[in-house]
């Protein structure tokens, strides 16, 4: 079975400081793995992913996330925020055979504040 | 834009009513996914079709939900007898048949039932 535990339901930083978001998965398989951003009424929009290529993916707008097999934890990282990153982010596991379905984490909301 | 597209954005209803969705995929894709997303969760898959074949279906899917392909190109997403329950962003992704591919995200109908 897969699952994904995203340890922070809200997140607030100032606008500049490091960004952390917590992801821990579980699955029998090796997974995929994912971080995707949802604005407002808009949809989702992919950040990075993760398959099983080089441990540390770079993605979009600065953000990074480092694969740890031994902690199960893809945790997304930002240098420095900005305003514009307030958003929800979700962290996806894939990988289950035939269908590579995803499986969401609940999400979590990131405040930037000034 | 050649995205994912899906119409209504927006859909009010009274219970008890018949809705129905369309998703339109990137035109290259032949994997699709029809999801759901309650208010502060993260989405949640209810069925996959590639070309035009249902390959899957959640339990999360009633008898009340029927979604179709029929020329692997855009999907329907059918709900019979509405419930205030079905309230919901409905999500449509579509990917390439790839292992892992990325999933590519429409803006969602939200759905309200009255």
């Amino acid at each position: 079975a897969q699952s994904v535990t995203q340890l922070d339901s809200h997140v607030s930083v100032s606008e500049g400081t490091p960004v952390l978001l917590r992801c821990n998965y579980s699955s029998s398989y090796s997974p995929s793995l994912f971080w995707y951003v949802q604005h407002p009424n808009k949809g989702l929009q992919l950040l990075l992913k993760y398959t099983s290529a080089a441990t540390l993916v770079k993605g979009i707008n600065g953000f990074e996330a480092e694969f740890k097999k031994s902690e199960t934890s893809f945790h997304l990282t930002k240098p420095s925020a900005h305003m514009s990153d307030a958003a929800e982010y979700f962290c996806v596991v894939s990988g289950i055979i035939r269908t590579y379905k995803y499986i969401f984490g609940t999400g979590t909301r990131l405040k930037v504040l000034a | 834009d050649t995205g994912v597209s899906q119409d209504p954005r927006h859909k009010i209803t009274k219970r008890g009513q018949n809705v129905t969705f369309r998703c339109d995929p990137i035109s290259e894709h032949n994997r699709l996914y029809w999801y759901r997303q309650t208010l502060g969760q993260g989405p949640e898959f209810l069925t996959y079709f590639q070309n035009e074949a249902q390959l899957e279906k959640s339990r999360l899917l009633s008898d009340r939900f029927s979604a179709e392909r029929p020329k692997g190109s855009f999907s329907t997403l059918e709900i019979q007898r509405t419930e205030q329950g079905d309230s919901a962003m409905y999500l449509c992704a579509s990917s390439l048949r790839l292992a892992a591919d990325t999933q590519y995200f429409g803006p969602g109908t939200r759905l309200t039932v009255l």
